[in-house]
């Protein structure tokens, strides 16, 4: 049971434009919301994050809008650049003291073509 | 930033042997380590969570006999696959948190088995 869920395997973006990547959940107990990304052979990175409590959360050229009623989060990047070319996993976690434990999503490999 | 190291980042055995992987948290103490496998094209699935001096704790499906988890300080856990197989052969990703949701994760370990 796939929690979470990116429905698009991958996206192709050309340079300086607006990159979205979409993420829906089920558990309505995930109250923190997590984007990663991840080139090949490596760990995860941080991106951005967001609360439960918050429906948008920007952070440069990343912003993660929330919409907790439709269980959808979306990652929007713009403008992207060559080197956001990874994969994008999106990551949900339940309130702390919960144990801490992430879900994550499978992933959406970008493409930003120059 | 906190930054987690694994050692080996890959490595290549033959069906039978054990293979000791360590995740090491360089520059602040992790009460918590988490341990993932990534196949490829597939999301991060979380193995178990261990905290430091006590029993760590297996997902569903993980065999604990197999897959030997000791966090033996605040500083290092290690994972041991016992007796590895070919369908053992997998990225294997640790993550360590102090006491947020953050999870800083290491650059993974690929393991090869022949």
């Amino acid at each position: 049971d796939q929690q979470v869920k990116q429905n698009s395997p991958s996206l192709s973006v050309q340079e300086g434009r607006i990159s979205i990547l979409n993420c829906d959940y089920t558990n309505s107990m995930f109250d923190y919301f997590l984007w990663y990304k991840k080139y090949p052979a490596e760990g995860p990175t941080f991106l951005i994050s967001i609360s439960s409590i918050k429906d948008k959360n920007e952070d440069g050229r990343f912003t993660v809008f929330l919409n907790k009623s439709a269980k959808h989060l979306s990652l929007h990047i713009v403008p992207s650049q060559p080197g956001d070319s990874a994969v994008y996993f999106c990551a949900a976690a339940p309130p702390q003291g919960s144990g801490d434990k992430l879900t994550f999503g499978t992933g959406t490999r970008l493409a930003v073509r120059p | 930033g906190a930054v987690v190291s694994q050692h080996p980042s890959r490595v290549i055995c033959k069906s039978g042997t054990s293979v000791k992987i360590e995740c090491r948290s360089l520059d602040f103490q992790a009460t918590t380590m988490f341990w993932y496998r990534q196949f490829p094209k597939q999301s991060l699935m979380l193995m178990a969570t261990s905290n430091e001096g006590s029993k760590a704790t297996y997902e569903q499906g993980v065999e604990k006999d197999k897959f030997l988890i000791n966090h033996a300080s605040l500083t290092l856990s290690t994972l041991t696959v016992t007796s590895a197989h070919p369908e053992d052969s997998s990225f294997y990703i640790c993550s360590a948190s102090r006491t947020t949701s953050r999870q800083f994760f290491g650059p993974g370990t690929r393991l090869t088995v022949l």
